[in-house]
């Protein structure tokens, strides 16, 4: 079983909705991650939080946004979703910056 | 050129055979090397990491890594259907973890 849990695993939303993923790592981990991933792709890097400093991919669109609580919550809040951002939403950990990455389940998102 | 590039797939290998998987990148500083296994519909998973030249088994998985040459490898022998999933190779350089666009293997009972 992974140690990194989300949720939810799976959610429809309209494009005028706010709605949250939520991830959790119980490993101790230093570094959490969100990444995108469409069907057939590699997952793309979104976000990631490392040593209470967060880095953005400056491609993303400012209808996602981070949110830190503590070092073993990463939680991504969206908003005004466009159907093109239906995807796979996985959220990763590692206990060093881009090294051995344990992925949670993932979310499927649907948008509308 | 691409950071990671995985050979266009997908990959038809019987069972129990061996299916051989190859990864080239273009940072020569690179340092640290992935292989991870994604089934259909679900996260990738980690199987095997390699830092240094050579070969690393780990049961029925073999990452070989060739820094001079820029390839890193994953051999899976006595292919399963349970193996058949897409790997995806991914390479730690610039303090950034770049993946390829991953194979996809079908193991043929």
């Amino acid at each position: 079983d992974t140690e990194v849990t989300q949720t939810p695993k799976h959610l429809v939303m309209g494009m005028t909705n706010k709605k949250s993923l939520k991830c959790e790592q119980h490993m101790g981990h230093r570094a959490m991650y969100w990444y995108k991933q469409k069907a057939k792709k590699p997952p793309e890097l979104m976000f990631v939080y490392s040593y209470e400093k967060l880095s953005i991919n400056e491609s993303v669109p400012s209808r996602f946004s981070p949110e830190c609580p503590n070092s073993s919550l990463l939680n991504l809040h969206l908003h005004a979703l466009q159907p093109e951002d239906s995807a796979l939403y996985l959220c990763a950990s590692s206990q060093d910056l881009n090294e051995k990455l344990f992925f949670g389940s993932g979310t499927q998102l649907s948008v509308l | 050129q691409k950071e990671v590039e995985q050979n266009s797939g997908p990959l038809s290998v019987p069972e129990g055979a061996i299916a051989s998987l190859n990864c080239t990148y273009s940072d020569r500083g690179s340092q640290s090397f992935f292989w991870y296994r994604q089934y259909s519909g679900k996260s990738p998973e980690l199987i095997m990491s390699i830092y240094s030249n050579g070969d690393k088994e780990d049961g029925r998985f073999t990452a070989q890594l060739n820094k001079a040459s820029q390839y890193v490898s994953l051999l899976i022998r006595d292919s399963q259907p349970s193996d058949s999933a897409t790997y995806l190779c991914a390479v730690k350089g610039n303090n950034r973890l770049a993946f390829g666009k991953g194979n996809q293997v079908v193991v043929i009972p």
